[in-house]
Protein backbone atom coordinates (compact mmCIF):
# COMPACT_ATOMS: atom_id res chain seq x y z
CA UNK A 1 0.00 0.00 0.00
CA UNK A 2 1.11 3.74 -0.73
CA UNK A 3 1.10 6.43 1.33
CA UNK A 4 1.79 10.16 1.10
CA UNK A 5 2.78 12.30 4.01
CA UNK A 6 1.90 16.61 4.34
CA UNK A 7 4.01 17.45 7.14
CA UNK A 8 2.34 21.13 6.41
CA UNK A 9 -1.01 21.50 7.94
CA UNK A 10 -1.33 24.81 7.22
CA UNK A 11 0.93 27.52 5.59
CA UNK A 12 0.35 31.50 5.61
CA UNK A 13 2.41 33.57 3.19
CA UNK A 14 2.07 37.48 1.95
CA UNK A 15 0.09 38.01 -1.72
CA UNK A 16 2.69 37.91 -4.65
CA UNK A 17 5.27 35.61 -2.26
CA UNK A 18 6.82 32.36 -3.43
CA UNK A 19 5.20 29.67 -1.49
CA UNK A 20 6.64 25.51 -1.40
CA UNK A 21 4.26 23.33 -0.25
CA UNK A 22 6.13 20.01 1.08
CA UNK A 23 5.00 15.98 0.37
CA UNK A 24 6.76 12.63 0.57
CA UNK A 25 4.90 9.39 -0.74
CA UNK A 26 6.09 5.45 -0.10
CA UNK A 27 5.85 2.85 -2.65
CA UNK A 28 7.18 -0.28 -3.82
CA UNK A 29 5.82 0.82 -7.08
CA UNK A 30 7.99 1.92 -9.89
CA UNK A 31 5.47 3.27 -12.32
CA UNK A 32 3.13 5.63 -10.92
CA UNK A 33 1.18 9.41 -11.25
CA UNK A 34 1.32 11.86 -8.63
CA UNK A 35 -0.76 14.82 -8.69
CA UNK A 36 -1.65 18.26 -6.49
CA UNK A 37 -5.22 18.58 -6.24
CA UNK A 38 -6.38 22.26 -4.79
CA UNK A 39 -9.51 22.24 -2.93
CA UNK A 40 -11.12 25.82 -2.26
CA UNK A 41 -13.86 26.53 0.08
CA UNK A 42 -16.21 25.50 -2.22
CA UNK A 43 -15.14 22.02 -1.61
CA UNK A 44 -14.46 21.30 -5.38
CA UNK A 45 -11.55 19.12 -6.46
CA UNK A 46 -9.08 20.74 -8.98
CA UNK A 47 -6.33 19.44 -10.70
CA UNK A 48 -3.41 21.77 -10.33
CA UNK A 49 -0.57 19.64 -11.68
CA UNK A 50 0.54 16.37 -12.72
CA UNK A 51 4.13 13.97 -12.96
CA UNK A 52 4.34 11.09 -14.70
CA UNK A 53 6.87 9.21 -12.62
CA UNK A 54 9.27 7.84 -15.58
CA UNK A 55 9.65 11.64 -16.35
CA UNK A 56 12.63 12.91 -15.42
CA UNK A 57 11.64 16.60 -15.83
CA UNK A 58 9.28 18.50 -13.47
CA UNK A 59 6.13 19.63 -14.33
CA UNK A 60 4.99 23.08 -14.90
CA UNK A 61 1.74 24.48 -15.39
CA UNK A 62 1.87 28.73 -15.37
CA UNK A 63 2.66 29.72 -11.54
CA UNK A 64 3.05 26.14 -10.47
CA UNK A 65 6.08 23.77 -10.48
CA UNK A 66 6.96 20.64 -9.23
CA UNK A 67 9.95 20.06 -7.82
CA UNK A 68 10.09 15.70 -8.54
CA UNK A 69 12.61 13.86 -6.60
CA UNK A 70 11.94 9.93 -7.14
CA UNK A 71 14.75 8.69 -5.14
CA UNK A 72 14.11 10.79 -2.27
CA UNK A 73 10.09 9.73 -2.40
CA UNK A 74 9.40 13.71 -2.88
CA UNK A 75 7.08 15.76 -4.98
CA UNK A 76 6.71 19.41 -3.47
CA UNK A 77 4.51 22.25 -5.41
CA UNK A 78 6.13 25.45 -5.74
CA UNK A 79 3.13 28.35 -6.47
CA UNK A 80 5.20 31.66 -7.55
CA UNK A 81 3.29 34.80 -7.21
CA UNK A 82 0.74 33.86 -5.49
CA UNK A 83 -3.06 35.38 -5.16
CA UNK A 84 -5.72 35.41 -3.05
CA UNK A 85 -7.20 32.70 -5.24
CA UNK A 86 -4.99 30.75 -4.30
CA UNK A 87 -5.82 30.08 -0.85
CA UNK A 88 -7.50 26.54 -0.78
CA UNK A 89 -6.22 23.26 1.11
CA UNK A 90 -4.31 21.79 -1.11
CA UNK A 91 -3.83 17.64 -1.48
CA UNK A 92 -1.04 15.68 -2.50
CA UNK A 93 -1.94 12.58 -4.18
CA UNK A 94 -0.18 9.33 -5.89
CA UNK A 95 -1.64 6.66 -8.25
CA UNK A 96 -0.08 3.72 -9.13
CA UNK A 97 -0.28 3.16 -12.75
CA UNK A 98 -1.88 0.17 -14.25
CA UNK A 99 -1.12 -2.51 -16.86
CA UNK A 100 -2.17 -0.47 -19.73
CA UNK A 101 -0.35 3.18 -18.69
CA UNK A 102 -3.40 4.42 -17.24
CA UNK A 103 -4.08 4.31 -13.43
CA UNK A 104 -4.99 1.80 -10.77
CA UNK A 105 -6.61 1.34 -7.61
CA UNK A 106 -7.65 5.33 -7.69
CA UNK A 107 -6.08 8.00 -5.28
CA UNK A 108 -4.18 7.53 -2.37
CA UNK A 109 -4.24 11.17 -1.03
CA UNK A 110 -2.00 12.87 1.86
CA UNK A 111 -3.92 15.03 4.74
CA UNK A 112 -3.67 18.36 3.13
CA UNK A 113 -1.61 21.66 3.51
CA UNK A 114 -4.39 24.69 4.30
CA UNK A 115 -2.43 27.50 2.09
CA UNK A 116 -3.75 31.30 3.35
CA UNK A 117 -2.85 33.91 0.88
CA UNK A 118 -2.88 36.94 2.93
CA UNK A 119 -3.30 40.48 1.08
CA UNK B 1 -16.24 21.47 -21.86
CA UNK B 2 -18.54 19.07 -19.89
CA UNK B 3 -17.53 17.43 -16.42
CA UNK B 4 -18.35 15.15 -14.39
CA UNK B 5 -22.51 15.35 -13.28
CA UNK B 6 -22.99 14.60 -9.93
CA UNK B 7 -26.81 14.73 -8.54
CA UNK B 8 -27.62 15.10 -6.08
CA UNK B 9 -25.57 17.87 -4.87
CA UNK B 10 -27.31 17.48 -1.60
CA UNK B 11 -29.30 14.99 0.40
CA UNK B 12 -30.76 14.78 4.01
CA UNK B 13 -31.55 11.34 5.00
CA UNK B 14 -31.82 9.91 8.38
CA UNK B 15 -31.00 7.85 10.28
CA UNK B 16 -31.19 3.82 8.59
CA UNK B 17 -32.65 5.04 5.62
CA UNK B 18 -31.12 4.25 2.13
CA UNK B 19 -29.53 6.66 -0.08
CA UNK B 20 -28.66 6.76 -4.05
CA UNK B 21 -26.67 8.84 -5.73
CA UNK B 22 -25.82 9.13 -9.22
CA UNK B 23 -22.56 10.10 -11.74
CA UNK B 24 -22.37 11.07 -15.08
CA UNK B 25 -19.03 11.00 -16.05
CA UNK B 26 -17.21 12.82 -19.06
CA UNK B 27 -18.02 11.66 -22.27
CA UNK B 28 -15.71 8.85 -23.57
CA UNK B 29 -14.49 8.37 -19.82
CA UNK B 30 -14.87 4.28 -19.49
CA UNK B 31 -13.13 4.77 -15.72
CA UNK B 32 -15.04 5.93 -12.88
CA UNK B 33 -14.22 6.27 -8.78
CA UNK B 34 -16.12 7.16 -6.36
CA UNK B 35 -14.51 8.98 -2.96
CA UNK B 36 -15.99 9.89 0.23
CA UNK B 37 -14.54 13.07 2.22
CA UNK B 38 -15.78 13.39 6.08
CA UNK B 39 -15.40 16.74 7.57
CA UNK B 40 -11.43 18.01 7.81
CA UNK B 41 -10.60 14.51 6.18
CA UNK B 42 -8.77 14.13 2.85
CA UNK B 43 -10.91 11.93 0.10
CA UNK B 44 -10.87 8.43 1.48
CA UNK B 45 -11.16 5.90 -2.04
CA UNK B 46 -14.21 3.85 -2.03
CA UNK B 47 -14.65 1.91 -5.09
CA UNK B 48 -13.92 2.08 -9.05
CA UNK B 49 -15.09 0.57 -12.35
CA UNK B 50 -13.73 0.19 -15.58
CA UNK B 51 -15.96 -0.49 -18.58
CA UNK B 52 -18.90 -1.35 -16.62
CA UNK B 53 -17.54 -3.74 -14.44
CA UNK B 54 -15.51 -3.01 -10.47
CA UNK B 55 -12.00 -2.53 -10.70
CA UNK B 56 -10.88 -1.39 -7.55
CA UNK B 57 -12.21 -1.53 -3.89
CA UNK B 58 -11.03 0.52 -1.34
CA UNK B 59 -12.62 1.62 2.52
CA UNK B 60 -16.05 0.68 1.23
CA UNK B 61 -18.67 -0.25 3.93
CA UNK B 62 -20.46 -3.89 3.27
CA UNK B 63 -23.56 -1.57 3.81
CA UNK B 64 -22.87 0.50 0.16
CA UNK B 65 -22.65 -0.81 -3.34
CA UNK B 66 -22.07 0.68 -6.71
CA UNK B 67 -22.32 -0.54 -10.40
CA UNK B 68 -21.71 1.40 -14.00
CA UNK B 69 -24.39 1.13 -16.48
CA UNK B 70 -23.75 0.07 -19.89
CA UNK B 71 -24.15 4.21 -20.45
CA UNK B 72 -20.90 4.57 -18.19
CA UNK B 73 -22.86 6.14 -15.79
CA UNK B 74 -22.56 5.08 -12.17
CA UNK B 75 -25.04 4.59 -8.55
CA UNK B 76 -23.61 4.72 -5.25
CA UNK B 77 -25.97 3.31 -2.94
CA UNK B 78 -26.15 3.24 0.46
CA UNK B 79 -28.19 1.29 3.17
CA UNK B 80 -28.74 1.62 6.68
CA UNK B 81 -27.07 4.72 7.12
CA UNK B 82 -25.32 6.16 9.71
CA UNK B 83 -24.81 9.63 11.52
CA UNK B 84 -20.96 8.80 10.60
CA UNK B 85 -21.92 8.64 6.30
CA UNK B 86 -22.45 12.42 6.50
CA UNK B 87 -19.99 13.11 4.31
CA UNK B 88 -18.96 15.11 0.91
CA UNK B 89 -19.36 12.11 -1.88
CA UNK B 90 -17.52 12.76 -4.86
CA UNK B 91 -17.18 10.64 -8.27
CA UNK B 92 -14.06 11.17 -10.92
CA UNK B 93 -13.50 9.77 -14.17
CA UNK B 94 -11.09 9.29 -16.16
CA UNK B 95 -9.62 7.54 -19.62
CA UNK B 96 -8.18 4.17 -19.07
CA UNK B 97 -4.84 4.68 -20.75
CA UNK B 98 -4.69 8.54 -21.50
CA UNK B 99 -1.53 9.87 -20.69
CA UNK B 100 -1.24 11.07 -17.09
CA UNK B 101 -4.35 8.97 -16.30
CA UNK B 102 -5.69 12.70 -15.16
CA UNK B 103 -8.56 11.95 -12.92
CA UNK B 104 -11.22 14.58 -13.13
CA UNK B 105 -13.30 15.25 -9.77
CA UNK B 106 -17.29 15.91 -10.13
CA UNK B 107 -18.22 18.58 -7.54
CA UNK B 108 -19.41 16.58 -5.36
CA UNK B 109 -22.51 15.62 -3.76
CA UNK B 110 -23.17 16.69 0.15
CA UNK B 111 -24.61 13.59 2.32
CA UNK B 112 -26.10 14.80 5.64
CA UNK B 113 -27.68 11.63 7.94
CA UNK B 114 -29.60 13.13 10.84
Amino acid sequence: AQTVTQSQPEMSVQEAETVTLSCTYDTSESNYYLFWYKQPPSRQMILVIRQEAYKQQNATENRFSVNFQKAAKSFSLKISDSQLGDTAMYFCAFMKMGYSGGGADGLTFGKGTHLIIQP
Amino acid sequence: AAGVIQSPRHLIKEKRETATLKCYPIPRHDTVYWYQQGPGQDPQFLISFYEKMQSDKGSIPDRFSAQQFSDYHSELNMSSLELGDSALYFCASSLEGAPGNTIYFGEGSWLTVV
